[in-house]
């Protein structure tokens, strides 16, 4: 039930496309939903996150789309650029309030964006 | 400016012989976590802090310790390392809640690679 599924693994994508990355969870008690870029070598670093009660939320080419009855979030990157090529990783989190498992981050498996210039 | 710092960045270590990573950070945050990357594969939690409640999670094993002497700086011990505990290892650390937006955000350093031969 903390599970977090994410697909695709990898994802190839021109240069000007639409990159989709794709995540579902289990635990309706989640509360938060980040996104992080990961870059060879280095930390993750938070990109984009919702909150349950936000159907989409965009930032510059980024946006975050939450279904809350599906129990399913995506990352759409518009106008993807070679500089976007990471590893991007969904996340979920427990609740702030309470318990051993304060906060806790579960994440996606990753999916490795290529995006060809 | 690196707010969580993590050392060294790489370590190479022969089998069964004690490493010690280090993490400081001058967020001042309450929370601090370690976890465990391996190649291609999600962040796993070892353990948390809250201020200096340890956290274990359930299936890290004993062989990975922690120590947190001040809210600046965290250790990750692992005793007697072991070829399958090669992996990239990552300090981060997060606001306690009602302190405004840093409670919502994970910080990560750049990581400690672990080599075992």
């Amino acid at each position: 039930q903390q599970q977090v599924k994410q697909s695709p693994q990898s994802l190839i994508v021109q240069k000007g496309g639409i990159s989709i990355i794709n995540c579902a969870y289990e635990n309706t008690a989640f509360d938060y939903f980040p996104w992080y870029q990961q870059f060879p070598g280095k930390g993750p670093a938070l990109l984009i996150a919702i909150r349950p009660d936000v159907s989409e939320k965009k930032e510059g080419r980024f946006t975050i789309s939450f279904n809350k009855s599906a129990k399913q979030f995506s990352l759409h990157i518009m106008d993807s650029q070679p500089g976007d090529s990471a590893t991007y990783f969904c996340a979920a989190r427990n609740p702030l309030a309470g318990g051993t498992s304060y906060g806790k981050l579960t994440f996606g498996q990753g999916t490795i964006l290529t995006v060809h210039p | 400016d690196a707010m969580v710092i993590q050392n060294p960045r790489y370590q190479v270590t022969q089998f069964g012989k004690p490493v010690t990573l280090s993490c400081s950070q001058t967020l001042n945050h309450n929370v601090m976590y370690w976890y465990q990357q391996k190649s291609s594969q999600a962040p796993k939690l070892l353990f948390h802090y809250y201020d200096k409640d340890f956290n274990n999670e359930a299936d890290t094993p004993d062989n990975f310790q922690s120590r947190r002497p001040n809210t600046s700086f965290c250790f990750l011990d692992i005793r007697s390392p072991g070829l399958g505990d090669a992996a990239m290892y990552l300090c981060a650390t997060r606001a306690a809640p009602g302190t405004g937006v840093g409670a919502n955000v994970l910080t990560f350093g750049a990581g400690s690679r672990l080599t075992v031969l």
